[in-house]
């Protein structure tokens, strides 16, 4: 069975600070997917990275960055000074694979909850 | 294009109502997906279509009735909702092509707010 933790619950942090989220995940599967979504007030989750776990190379997407390890199961995500158009909920999932013909199930965290304070 | 939509955005409905909620994606996607958000949890997975044959249903109570009539659209019907259905629900899509980059990757749509009377 595969489990996502997303352990820190909600976070406040100031505007211009940095924040890590964290994301430990479990799978017996050796081929698997690592996905962040954001998902803003309005509702919407918004796709900002999958990871391949054959694929450890850390990214760096403007102020967002990526540490996947899997030597401890994690795929944090940091953000580089914050801003306030970065506060929302931010999910971590898993997927380990193909599920039906062309489809893929995630198994989401429960999201951590980040407020940044201008 | 490279959204999902969804209508309407928001709905109202008694329990003894009959409403659609609609899903469209022009991707080219071959996979769709419909979630259920409660305020402050996860999405929980309801159906999976997949070449617009419906491969996942996570016992879902049959008032919900998914529909894919084509492989751009997908609907879900309500009938004889309860207040406890009422949430966040929202459709997504994923290319479902094995050997693209970005096959199973899930574009979310903006979701539609329901609420049962």
């Amino acid at each position: 069975a595969q489990k996502v933790t997303q352990a820190q619950t909600e976070i406040s942090v100031v505007e211009k600070e940095d924040v890590t989220l964290d994301c430990v995940y479990e799978t017996r599967d050796t081929t698997y997917y690592l996905f962040w979504y954001k998902q803003p007030p309005s509702g919407e989750l918004v796709f900002l990275i999958r990871r391949n776990s054959f694929d450890e190379q850390n990214e760096i997407s403007g102020r967002y960055s990526w540490n996947f390890q899997k030597s401890t199961s994690s795929f944090n995500f940091t953000i580089t000074a914050s801003q306030v158009v970065d506060s929302a909920v931010y999910f971590c999932a898993l997927s380990e694979g193909r599920s039906g013909a062309g489809s893929y199930q995630l198994t989401f965290g429960k999201g951590t909850k980040l407020s940044v304070i201008p | 294009d490279t959204e999902v939509t969804q209508t309407p955005k928001h709905l109202v409905m008694g329990m003894t109502n009959k409403k659609s909620l609609k899903c469209e994606q022009h991707m080219g996607h071959r996979a769709m997906y419909w979630y259920k958000q409660k305020a402050k949890k996860p999405p929980e997975l309801m159906f999976v279509y997949s070449y617009e044959k419906l491969s996942i249903n996570e016992s879902v109570p049959s008032r919900f009735s998914p529909e894919c009539p084509n492989s751009s659209l997908l609907n879900l019907h309500l009938h004889a909702l309860q207040p406890e259905d009422s949430a966040l629900y929202l459709c997504a899509s994923s290319p479902g092509t094995p050997g693209r980059n970005s096959y199973n990757e899930q574009f979310f749509g903006p979701g539609t707010r329901l609420t049962v009377l």
